[in-house]
């Protein structure tokens, strides 16, 4: 089954402790990204990557890492989490298509809350 | 200001009956408009995409529309059922290298029996 599986799906963790979403996809997609949805805003793009090695900020970057050493993972760092971080994450990949109309398939999201 | 602007930002309809969903967008270039639904609790699934070109595309129950000279959309969603009570979400996509795309905040649909 085509699927694009983030880990942990929920997590409650404290104010500077290093913690790692997991983002993995079996549709060998070139095109992965992170989002955060909060309240009210809608989904923001955190980063995003286009392939391999090659990764990109995308609206609010800040606070977060990311890496892309293989297609098929894209794992989102929190390197001092705080609690404005506290958010629902979403990890997705993109089909190709030709201008970009690629869909988007998204993972079942990560509720992370930072005290 | 967001590129994409959704209304209402909520309705309650009942079972059986028709609705109608806005999206307003400045994004340019642009690429091309996808609806998509999520469900309380998971990730956002599609349900069509417009292109430039195109006017009007229908899924099942589920009609867009696209007025790409206004930067309009609309989705129809035609004898509401129970199931289609979510959230839906217009994406406009930038014609670039990158294909960045910017969400709306959403429409949140309740359908009453």
């Amino acid at each position: 089954e085509a699927q694009v599986t983030q880990n942990p799906r929920y997590l409650i963790t404290v104010t500077g402790k290093k913690l790692t979403v997991t983002c993995s996809q079996n549709m060998n997609h070139e095109y992965m990204s992170w989002y955060r949805q909060d309240p009210g805003l809608g989904l923001r793009q955190i980063y995003y990557s286009m392939n391999v090695e090659v990764t990109d900020k995308g609206d609010v970057p800040e606070g977060y890492k990311v890496s892309r050493k293989e297609k098929r993972n894209f794992p989102l760092i929190l390197e001092s989490p705080s609690p404005n971080q506290t958010s629902l994450y979403f990890c997705a990949s993109r089909s190709p298509g030709t201008v970009n109309t690629g869909e988007l398939f998204f993972g079942e999201g990560s509720r992370l809350t930072v005290l | 200001k967001n590129q994409v602007e959704q209304s209402p930002q909520s309705l309650i309809i009942l079972e059986g009956k028709n609705c109608t969903l806005q999206c307003n967008y400045t994004v340019s270039p642009f690429s091309n408009l996808r609806w998509y639904k999520q469900d309380t609790g998971r990730g956002p699934v599609s349900l069509t995409i417009m292109t430039f070109s195109e006017n009007t595309k229908s899924n099942g129950r589920y009609t867009a529309t696209l007025d790409a000279d206004t930067k309009q959309s609309s989705l129809h969603i035609t004898a509401s059922q129970l199931s289609d009570s979510a959230s839906y979400i217009c994406v406009v996509t930038f014609n670039t290298n990158a294909g960045k795309s910017t969400f709306g905040d959403g429409t949140t649909l309740t359908v009453k029996p």
